[in-house]
């Protein structure tokens, strides 16, 4: 069906408050990856998923970033207490895993705090 | 460390001439090395897989393990070919890491 989607495409919020990411998948993919990609950056890992367990969170920049997974499916995202720095294009991929592992990733959420 | 490096932010070349764009990494296993694109206003997609050993769009990608280099190369640069170019390497348990970035303007 539908390749990856991601929701919101944009979020605008004020600094301080928390914010939900959501990632829907490609159905059948049972691995799920965060990345954050800002000017300078490049493309950051932040954390994935093989089913609903997260073997790397090593890619989290703080206790203020935290992700889940359920029923090997959506993924959110959740950014609590929101910095300037945070803003960035947040993108989504999910892929098969395994051998010939090519991820396809979805269009990004634009997070801008205010 | 697992690590990918791409010293290039910009790269520029004149339509015709030939372009390599450079990708080095650090990790102890077996790497597995990819090449992803995103054109202006698109997704990021896969370019090319080491694994496959193919040629995508012109570009080819050999994976020089002495060196820790997978730089990319295409023979005759296009206009089309503009776009941002991602080094990937996959570790293991499937963890895919992404290089800086490399901005590839091809000037008429």
């Amino acid at each position: 069906g539908a390749g990856v989607s991601q929701s919101p495409s944009n979020k605008v919020t004020e600094k301080g408050k928390d914010v939900e990411l959501r990632c829907d998948p490609i159905s059948g993919h049972t691995a799920l990856y965060w990345y954050r990609q800002s000017l300078g950056q490049g493309l950051e890992f932040l954390i994935y998923f093989q089913g609903n367990s997260a073997p790397d969170k090593s890619g989290l920049p703080s206790d203020r970033f935290s992700a889940e997974r359920t029923g090997g499916s959506v993924s959110t995202l959740t950014i609590q207490r929101t910095q300037q720095e945070d803003s960035a294009v947040y993108l989504c991929a999910s892929s098969f895993g395994g051998a010939y592992n090519e991820q396809f990733f979805g269009p990004g959420t634009r997070l801008t705090v205010l | 460390a697992q690590r990918v490096t791409q010293p290039e932010k910009l790269l520029s070349v004149f339509k015709g001439a030939p372009v390599e764009l450079k990708c080095n990494y650090s990790y102890s296993g077996s790497p597995e090395l990819f090449w992803y694109v995103q054109y202006s206003r698109q997704r990021l997609q896969l370019l090319l897989r080491h694994i496959s050993r193919e040629s995508i769009k012109g570009f080819t990608a050999d994976l020089n393990k002495g060196e820790t280099s997978f730089h990319l190369k295409k023979p005759f640069a296009q206009e089309e070919d503009s776009a941002m170019y991602y080094c990937a390497l996959k570790t293991s348990y499937d963890k895919v890491i992404f290089g800086p970035g490399t901005s590839l303007s091809v000037i008429p």
